[in-house]
């Protein structure tokens, strides 16, 4: 089956840096790629849509200077916090759409990221 | 950006009950539906992708049926059990995109 990696699957950081979390499909090619975010005691939220060679289209209220998403090949799409704040504090899920079938979509199995 | 809305909000069952629970949706520019089992912190579980109105499938105890003409797809899960809780999202029509309602949060006490 299509798997979706996700690296790191934790990480702890200072407040101001910045941390990068990888998403990759290992065995398909996604044109199509989602960041999700889940705040406390809610569902997911869609943070952004990340398309392969283009910029990635981000949800209202979501601070596309923040959180930077690159695309770079359809295997891989990253997700940058940019001068983490411990606010930013969240669990991470990216989840990538097979180029060969758009109905499915796979997750990744998630970052956790706090912010001290 | 397309609302869904996912009833009830949580639910308590006995274990052995059925229960069903609802994601509303509008009907215009359907594509497919999703349905996805979650539990906070982990990756969610695909259980069904609904694309024509009038499909009803099947994953061992658990079905889902969906009318897109009226815009609401049903889950239902037959002699619940503990495992089976976890939060329900469904994702409404869209075509690439997947925005998650709120979710059900189904628990099933032993």
């Amino acid at each position: 089956g299509a798997v979706v990696s996700q690296h790191p699957s934790w990480v702890i950081c200072k407040s101001g840096t910045s941390v990068k979390i990888e998403c990759r499909s290992l065995d398909f090619q996604a044109t199509t790629m989602f960041w999700y975010r889940q705040f406390p005691k809610q569902s997911l939220m869609l943070m952004a849509t990340s398309n392969e060679g283009s910029k990635a289209t981000y949800e209202q209220g979501v601070e596309k200077d923040k959180f930077l998403i690159n695309h770079a090949s359809l295997t891989l799409s990253t997700l940058t916090v940019t001068s983490a704040h411990p606010e930013d504090s969240s669990f991470y899920i990216c989840s990538a759409t097979p180029t060969r079938d758009p109905y499915e979509q796979y997750f990744g199995p998630g970052t956790r990221l706090t912010v001290t | 950006i397309l609302n869904v809305e996912q009833s009830p909000q949580s639910l308590h069952v006995q274990e052995g009950d059925s229960t069903n629970f609802t994601c509303s949706f509008p009907s215009s520019n359907f594509y497919a539906l999703h349905w996805y089992r979650w539990e906070t912190a982990k990756s969610p579980e695909a259980l069904f992708v609904m694309t024509l109105n009038g499909d009803e499938k099947k994953k061992g105890r658990i079905s889902a049926t969906l009318n897109t003409k009226e815009g609401y797809s049903y889950l239902y899960i037959k002699g619940s059990q503990p495992e089976d809780s976890a939060t329900y999202l469904c994702a409404p029509p869209g075509k690439v995109e997947m925005r998650f309602g709120a979710g059900t949060r189904l628990t099933v006490k032993p």
